[in-house]
């Protein structure tokens, strides 16, 4: 049983360029959330989605940060025009469909490393 | 709003000794998750034990214990007869099942480090 599967591992780019994250999910999880972790902190919640739904985008930046899950594929985090502070870890996470109490195991992907040069 | 707070920015512990790695949460929902994940020098994060608030008893998986005591908002790890693999950085989070239900708020993390 594939975990949470993250590509690429390692991205650099350019400021100015787009940056495009893949996720896939665990095996019948339904449930996708995307977080930054900036060098030596914690992670920081950005999106959670469901398959063509965005139920919390609250972590979100509000400009050049889209995130979507689509009926078929895997989920894609985009930053658009990247600048240096984009420089981060990138972590996809999934959970299978939320019980009664919403507190179901999120597990990880291996995590994507952005730089922008 | 929902806080994690993790006092220890790095510990030290002797091979085969036990060691605690402090958490404390902040919430007002009555319902939450409690969870401990593991993220080695690799970088992935590693799922490693989970309270329910709700759960009476204290949750143990292996070598890993969480001493979780509600009254005070502590959720601490325990690891027993340490590793030299148990050296990384480990991250208490936590859910809550209301209106923030999806989103993990983590902690600023401890770094341990085991002596040979």
């Amino acid at each position: 049983n594939a975990g949470v599967m993250q590509n690429p591992r390692h991205l650099v780019r350019r400021r100015g360029q787009e940056a495009r994250l893949r996720c896939s999910p665990m095996k019948g999880h339904s449930h996708v959330y995307w977080y930054r972790q900036l060098p030596e902190e914690g992670l920081k919640f950005m999106v959670y989605l469901q398959k063509e739904n965005i139920i919390d985008e609250s972590g979100m930046p509000k400009e050049r940060f889209s995130a979507e899950f689509p009926k078929e594929g895997p989920s894609i985090l985009r930053i658009q025009q990247v600048v240096r502070g984009d420089s981060a870890a990138y972590f996809c996470a999934s959970s299978p469909p939320t019980g009664v109490w919403g507190t179901d195991t999120q597990y990880f992907g291996p995590g994507t490393r952005l730089t922008v040069l | 709003a929902q806080k994690i707070t993790q006092t220890q920015p790095g510990m030290f512990v002797q091979e085969k000794e036990a060691v605690t790695l402090d958490c404390t949460y902040d919430t007002s929902d009555p319902s939450y998750g409690l969870f401990w994940y593991k993220q080695p020098s690799s970088g992935e994060m590693i799922f490693l034990i989970y309270q329910g608030s709700y759960d009476q008893q204290n949750a143990t998986e292996g070598r890993y214990s969480l001493n979780f005591q509600k009254a005070r908002k502590s959720a601490n790890l325990v690891i027993s007869a340490s590793q030299l693999g148990d050296s990384a950085m480990y991250f208490c989070a936590m859910r809550e099942a209301g209106t923030n239900a999806g989103k993990s708020t983590f902690g600023d993390g401890t770094t341990l480090t085991v002596k040979p």
